[in-house]
């Protein structure tokens, strides 16, 4: 089992429409919690952070964080056509062998559409 | 504002030769990690840096090599290119460790016939 499962979709919207991006995690140890975005042909950047559990609101975007499900998500209000990307979770520990290792989820590809 | 700096851009080989994979950042950054992406399995870990001199392997290491001498510098190495390590080839880097946001080139996108 991938220590982050994230449903590589691909996911197809119509503009305005509300994005929800799932993943799972299996080790309890993850304490720092992000998505990165990635446009086409080019490399990821960080969307959100976060290390607790709740929400956190960025304009559009809401990263919610449960760990006692070990589940986090990404949800995009009033989708517009430059969301389309790859949107990636990623999980770090910190402190221990582990230390300074992202772990990604596969990646979803979400496309938005006039 | 150069950030991570990744050549070439793309690169074909053929199955044996070797090569590397330049990564250069200038925001003095201690931290820095090469990862492959294949699609549908993400970003796979190949090797990371905690600082100049240290190096550790990641998830995928077989067939790759790294070594850093300096801060700014962190070189991947294909020792015999296998059509296996066709791929899109990112690095990064990030003032400490995970828990910190990482910022990635441009990617190599490589291809072994």
């Amino acid at each position: 089992q991938k220590e982050v499962e994230q449903d590589p979709g691909p996911l197809s919207v119509p503009e305005g429409a509300i994005v929800s991006l799932n993943c799972t995690y299996s080790n309890s140890a993850f304490q720092y919690f992000m998505w990165y975005r990635q446009y086409s042909r080019k490399g990821p950047e960080l969307l959100m952070y976060t290390y607790s559990s709740g929400n956190k609101e960025d304009g559009r975007f809401t990263a919610q964080v449960d760990k006692s499900s070990k589940y986090i998500s990404l949800f995009i209000r009033d989708s517009q056509p430059s969301d389309s990307a790859t949107y990636l979770c990623a999980i770090a520990n910190a402190g221990g062998t582990s230390y300074g290792k992202l772990t990604f989820g596969q990646g979803t590809i979400l496309t938005v559409h006039p | 504002n150069a950030g991570v700096t990744q050549t070439p851009k793309f690169q074909v080989l053929k199955t044996g030769q070797s090569m590397t994979l330049q990564c250069a950042q200038d925001m003095n950054h201690e931290y820095m990690s090469w990862y492959r992406q294949d699609p549908g399995m993400g970003l796979r870990l190949i090797h990371y840096s905690v600082g100049a001199g240290i190096t550790d392997q990641g998830e995928v290491p077989n067939g790759y090599n790294v070594s850093r001498s300096t801060t700014e510098d962190f070189p991947l190495r294909l020792l015999s290119a296998a059509p296996s390590q066709t791929s899109v080839y990112f690095c990064a880097s990030s003032e400490a460790g995970g828990e910190t946001e990482a910022f990635f080139g441009q990617g190599t996108r490589l291809t072994v016939v």
